[in-house]
């Protein structure tokens, strides 16, 4: 049981350059999210999914796009990287989605945006 | 809308030292309350949580009591270690008729350092 993993961990990009931030997890959660970390601050949402194929915004869901095709996976992508992107990205996915609940976080992804 | 305020840090200690990491929140209704800590090198995971007024939290010798009335979840721990060295973070999950979907709002987080 991995739980929830992410690649890659570390990323440099250009400023214009896409690329997807892989997370998967084996616990059969339902409920999935992305967050961002920036330095000194608390995570922010970036964008949640509800199960397969059900995703909505976050807190701060501008430059980023998501899908859900399946229970284990959910990307995140960045279509146009900016210096404003550089941040540590962590995926995270609970079962219920009962505020009670236990999220579970990956291990991140460090992206650089030069 | 809701937000977690968490205690200046960085927090340098020796070990054995008492801890207190301060956290207050403000939401809408009754959230559940969270400590999530992050070691060097690694994601966040759950330290302890409390989901209505008046519960303790409690794991690996950190304590925290949901304060309805200060509307605070302060974070404490008798004698720190070494191993305790990380990044901690205060956090809440309103409760808001279902719509939630468990979201998380965080803190700023708090560095502590415990030196031998």
């Amino acid at each position: 049981n991995a739980g929830v993993t992410q690649t890659p961990k570390f990323r440099i990009l250009k400023i214009g350059q896409s690329m997807t931030l892989q997370c998967t997890q084996d616990m059969n959660h339902n409920y999935m999210y992305w967050y961002r970390q920036d330095p000194g601050m608390g995570l922010k949402l970036i964008y949640y999914s509800v199960g397969a194929g059900i995703t909505d915004k976050g807190e701060v869901p501008n430059g980023y796009n998501v899908s859900r095709s399946t229970t284990e996976d959910f990307p995140l992508r960045l279509e146009l990287a900016a210096p404003s992107q550089t941040s540590v990205y962590f995926c995270a996915s609970s079962h219920w989605s009962s505020s009670t609940d236990t999220q579970y976080f990956g291990p991140g992804t460090r992206l650089t945006v030069l | 809308g809701d937000s977690v305020t968490q205690m200046e840090g960085p927090v340098t200690l020796s070990e054995e030292a008492f801890l207190t990491i301060n956290c207050t929140y403000t939401a809408t209704g009754y959230p559940s309350l969270f400590w999530y800590v992050q070691y060097p090198g690694e994601g966040l995971q759950l330290l302890l949580k409390a989901t209505k007024a008046d519960d303790k939290g409690s794991n690996k010798g950190f304590e925290a009591t949901y304060r309805k009335e200060t509307t605070s979840f302060h974070l404490e721990k008798g004698s720190v270690q070494v191993s305790d060295s990380a990044v901690y973070f205060c956090a809440l999950s309103a409760h808001a008729g279902g719509t939630s979907y468990g979201k998380l709002t965080f803190g700023q987080g708090t560095i502590l350092t415990v030196h031998p």
